[in-house]
C-alpha cells in the first residue's frame, strides 16, 4: 500500500545536526513532491519545507532556512531532511507527507507516522 | 504569511451528536483548503481537500464547507473513532502552507 516511513531520529544536543530519511513504497515516488512537516509536544502542526517531484526546486520556512536543507535520491525511493545547529524548540515529531499529484488542489495527501528528534543537553 | 484560526479549541459532543469546526483564514484562500484527522501516536490522515471534497474512504458524515475565509467541518453523527484532534491547512500560498492550532473532539 501507498506509505512514508520515516527514520533518523533521535537525541541530539543543541547546535548539533541530525538527518531525517522518508522511505516511500507503494507509489511511483519520482513523480511527487514531498514535504515535511514538524509538530512540538502538545502543539499544532508546522510547514517546514518541500522538494519538488525531480528536486530541482526547494522551498524552507522561514524559521529553517539557511539551517536545513531537503533533498531526495529517486532512486532510492527516498527523501531526506539535513537539520543543522538544531535548538532546543524544534523539539518535535517530524513527518513527511505527500503533495498530491494534483496540480490545482496540492495538500498533503499521505502522511507518515513520523520520527521523534529530540534537542537537549 | 496567512494565519488560520480555528475554534473552538475543545468540542465536547456525545456520540450521536452533531459536531460542528470552524476554521477562519486571515486572507482569502479560495477553496484551496484541507482537512486533516490526527490521533494520538498517528499521523495526520487526509479528510477533506478543496475545502469540501471528501477524500477516498472519507466517511458520508463528514462534509467541508466554506470559501475565502470561513470554514466549517461538519460531523453529521458522531461515532466512537471520531474522536480526534482536526486540523484545516491552506494551500493557496503555496509552497508556504499554514494549519490551523488544531479543535479536539472528546466525548461529552
Amino acid at each position: 500500500q501507498v506509505q512514508l516511513v520515516e527514520s533518523g531520529g533521535g537525541v541530539v544536543q543543541p547546535g548539533r545536526s541530525l538527518r531525517l530519511s522518508c522511505a516511500a513504497s507503494g507509489f511511483t515516488f519520482r513523480n511527487y513532491a514531498i514535504h515535511w512537516v514538524r509538530q512540538a509536544p502538545g502543539k499544532g502542526l508546522e510547514w517546514v519545507a518541500v522538494i519538488y517531484y525531480d528536486g530541482s526546486n526547494k522551498y524552507y520556512a522561514d524559521s529553517v532556512k539557511g539551517r536545513f536543507t531537503i533533498s531526495r535520491d529517486n532512486s532510492k525511493d527516498t527523501a531526506y531532511l539535513q537539520m543543522n545547529s538544531l535548538r532546543g524548540d524544534e523539539t518535535a515529531v517530524y513527518h513527511c507527507a505527500r503533495e498530491s499529484g494534483n496540480p490545482s488542489s496540492p495538500h498533503m495527501d499521505v502522511w507518515g507516522r513520523g520520527t521523534t528528534v529530540t534537542v537537549s543537553s | 504569511e496567512i494565519v488560520m484560526t480555528q475554534s473552538p479549541a475543545i468540542l465536547s459532543v456525545s456520540p450521536g451528536e452533531r459536531a460542528t469546526l470552524s476554521c477562519r483564514a486571515s486572507q482569502s484562500v479560495s477553496n484551496n483548503l484541507a482537512w486533516y484527522q490526527q490521533k494520538p501516536g498517528q499521523a495526520p490522515r487526509r479528510l477533506i481537500y478543496g475545502a469540501s471534497t471528501r477524500a477516498t474512504g472519507t466517511p458520508a458524515r463528514f462534509s467541508g464547507s466554506g470559501s475565502g475565509t470561513e470554514f466549517t467541518l461538519t460531523i453529521s453523527s458522531l461515532q466512537s473513532e471520531d474522536f480526534a484532534v482536526y486540523y484545516c491547512q491552506q494551500y493557496n500560498n503555496w509552497p508556504v502552507y499554514t494549519f490551523g492550532q488544531g479543535t479536539k473532539l472528546e466525548i461529552k
